[in-house]
Parts: C-alpha cells; sequence; structure tokens
C-alpha cells in the first residue's frame, strides 16, 4: 500500500469554480502535511504547510482530518495560473522521509 | 539569496556506466535530501543528510549512494546505472531538522540509454 495517494485527475475547471482535492495516507504516525505545487518541468514548489486546525491563505484553505487520515486542498475563484500539478506530502517520525502523492493536475480552462 | 542550485541540469549516460550529481543548499541550511522523479509520478525520496550524517535512506538499491560536505554541498552517486534510472533527481534543503519546509533545487534531468 502507497504512504500517500492521491486521485491524479485530471481536473479540468472553469475560471471562478471552486475546485477540491484530497489525499489519504497510511501512516497514522505521520507528522507533518504540507501542499506543494509543481509547473510542467518544474521544481516543486510550497503552497503552504496543512496545521491539524486547518488553514487558510488568500483563495486556498488546507484541512486536516487525522482520524480519517486524509488532507485536502480547497481553491476558491480559479483562476488560469492555478494550473499546474499538486503534490500531496506527508512526513512521519520513521526514516526522516518525505512521502508524496504521485499529484493531482488541474487546467483551468477560460 | 542563491536558492538551491544542482549541477548539470541535463545529463545523457550509457547503461552500466556511473553518475555523480551534485547539490548546493540555500545559505545557512544544513539538510539536503534526494528525489528522483519519474515522469508522472511524484517524487520519491532517496536519502537525506543533516550535519553530514546520513539521516533517512528510501527504498532504493545499494546502486545510490549519497555524501554531504563539511560546507553541506551534497552528492548523489548512481552506480551500474538502468534505463529505469532515467529520471529527474531533485535535491531540496531545509535548514535544521527533517520536518521542516523544503526548497526545492531545479533538478538534474538524467537520461540512460
Amino acid at each position: 500500500r502507497k504512504e500517500v495517494e492521491q486521485d491524479p485527475g485530471p481536473f479540468n475547471v472553469p475560471e471562478g469554480a471552486t475546485v477540491a482535492f484530497n489525499c489519504t495516507y497510511s501512516n497514522s504516525a505521520s507528522q507533518s502535511f504540507f501542499w506543494y505545487r509543481q509547473d510542467c518541468r518544474k521544481e516543486p514548489k510550497l503552497l503552504m504547510s496543512v496545521y491539524s486546525s486547518g488553514n487558510e491563505d488568500g483563495r486556498f484553505t488546507a484541512q486536516l482530518n487525522r482520524a480519517s487520515q486524509y488532507i485536502s486542498l480547497l481553491i476558491r475563484d480559479s483562476k488560469l495560473s492555478d494550473s499546474a500539478t499538486y503534490l500531496c506530502v506527508v512526513n512521519t517520525n520513521t526514516g526522516n522521509q518525505f512521502y508524496f502523492g504521485t499529484g493531482t493536475s488541474l487546467t483551468v480552462i477560460p | 539569496d542563491a536558492g538551491v542550485t544542482q549541477s548539470p541540469t541535463h545529463l545523457i549516460k550509457t547503461r552500466g556506466q556511473h553518475v555523480t550529481l551534485r547539490c548546493s543548499p540555500i545559505s545557512g541550511h544544513k539538510s539536503v535530501s534526494w528525489y528522483q522523479q519519474v515522469l508522472g509520478q511524484g517524487p520519491q525520496f532517496i536519502f537525506q543528510y543533516y550535519e553530514k550524517e546520513e539521516r533517512g535512506r528510501g527504498n532504493f538499491p545499494d546502486r545510490f549512494s549519497a555524501r554531504q560536505f563539511p560546507n553541506y554541498s551534497s552528492e548523489l552517486n548512481v552506480n551500474a546505472l538502468l534505463l529505469g534510472d532515467s529520471a529527474l533527481y531533485l535535491c531540496a534543503s531545509t535548514p535544521r531538522n527533517w520536518d521542516d519546509e523544503q526548497y526545492f533545487g531545479p533538478g538534474t534531468r538524467l537520461t540512460v540509454t
């Protein structure tokens, strides 16, 4: 079983739409959670950390559900510039490893 | 300030050869991690080094090795290259310990023919 699982999509949404991504993780001892964004043929860049209480950064909201072992990312009022692959990342306390999901592809259509 | 730098940018090798990839972390960062990203997949963790010691190792064969130097730069070595080693190799640095946010370099694209 994979440590982190994501729906690869693709998600094709019109400008202004709201879109949500979910990600599940298998290790209940996981400590830290992140969403990264990766543009085509570029390196991943941190979008936001995910805190237990949930957190919001402008149009982006991240949630963590430890009981069900999933994290989510909500993007409101989608912009063309949001088109990218969104990677869910989980860090466990065993072996100091960061586990990445396969990524969810988002295309925002004019 | 300069970000994470990696060299070379692109590399073409043949099966059986070995390769050395290099990474310089952000100034002041003491931890470096290496990842392999195959097309269409997320990055897969290979190694993490902190203060010149190996702190984490992913599920990769012994053909993969790495080290970190006193200036915190790092090298990833891959021996006996296989076609399946073709990938983007990413280096990431963090200031201190293993649960900090990671800052990625642009990667080295390795093609094995």
